[in-house]
């Protein structure tokens, strides 16, 4: 059974660095047709998704974050990671990661738990 | 790239059937048959429903049903339960500089 946790500081300053791990277990981060992804959801609102990478390192984003988001993978450890820089409250949210499965599947078909990261100095 | 269009709450009694649209683009919606539908409980990750258009991922009870026509698509839930209570997100690829979009949300409430 697949399982993805997110990890991270769950309080980040303004201007700082946000940056959050997901480990998969149960399954291997290098399989093919599927991507890894990250969603975030602010309080009382709905779903953003910030990006998605493939085991072999390549990436997009969500052009409205682009030039503040890095997503990197690492492989031998089966994680995956977010880093967002130079935050505001506007990004506090709740994080998730999910496998963003497409071929067969095109969907977000297995999610973290998710993690709450707020933005307060 | 803005969200795609959903109620902002819909409501049922227990047995009845209700459906969500969720209204796009021939950017998105209308022009790939990739939009997918989310179930999120309240301080819980959202659940794969429905996959491209109207596939049920194993497990998935058959009272969840999707469709489309045109730039909308649309979630049924048959047979009502309280356990439906939730909030509900469409998603679809889409072909603008954002590939993927969320739905705006809906609320789902069991009378």
């Amino acid at each position: 059974q697949l399982q993805l946790q997110e990890s991270g500081p769950g309080l980040v300053k303004p201007s700082e660095t946000l940056s959050l791990t997901c480990t998969v277990s149960g399954g291997s981060i290098s399989s093919s047709s599927y991507y890894w992804g990250w969603i975030r959801q602010p309080p009382g609102k709905g779903l953003e998704w910030i990006g998605s990478i493939y085991y072999s390192g390549s990436t997009y984003y969500n052009p409205s974050l682009k030039s503040r988001v890095t997503i990197s993978v690492d492989t031998s450890k089966n994680q995956f990671s977010l880093k967002l820089s130079s935050v505001t409250a506007a990004d506090t949210a709740v994080y998730y990661c999910a496998r963003h499965a497409y071929g067969v599947v095109n969907a977000f078909d297995i999610w973290g738990q998710g993690t709450m990261v707020t933005v307060s100095s | 790239q803005s969200a795609l269009t959903q109620p902002a709450s819909v409501s049922g009694s227990p047995g009845q059937s209700i459906t969500i649209s969720c209204t796009g683009t021939s950017s998105d919606v209308g022009g790939y048959n990739y939009v997918s539908w989310y179930q999120q409980h309240p301080g819980k990750a959202p659940k794969l429903m429905i996959y491209d258009v109207s596939n049920r991922p194993s497990g998935v009870s058959n009272r969840f049903s999707g469709s489309k026509s045109g730039n909308t698509a649309s979630l049924t839930i048959s047979g009502l339960q309280a356990e439906d209570e939730a909030d509900y997100y469409c998603s679809s690829y889409t072909s603008s500089s954002t590939p993927y979009v969320f739905g705006t949300g809906t609320k789902v409430t069991v009378l």
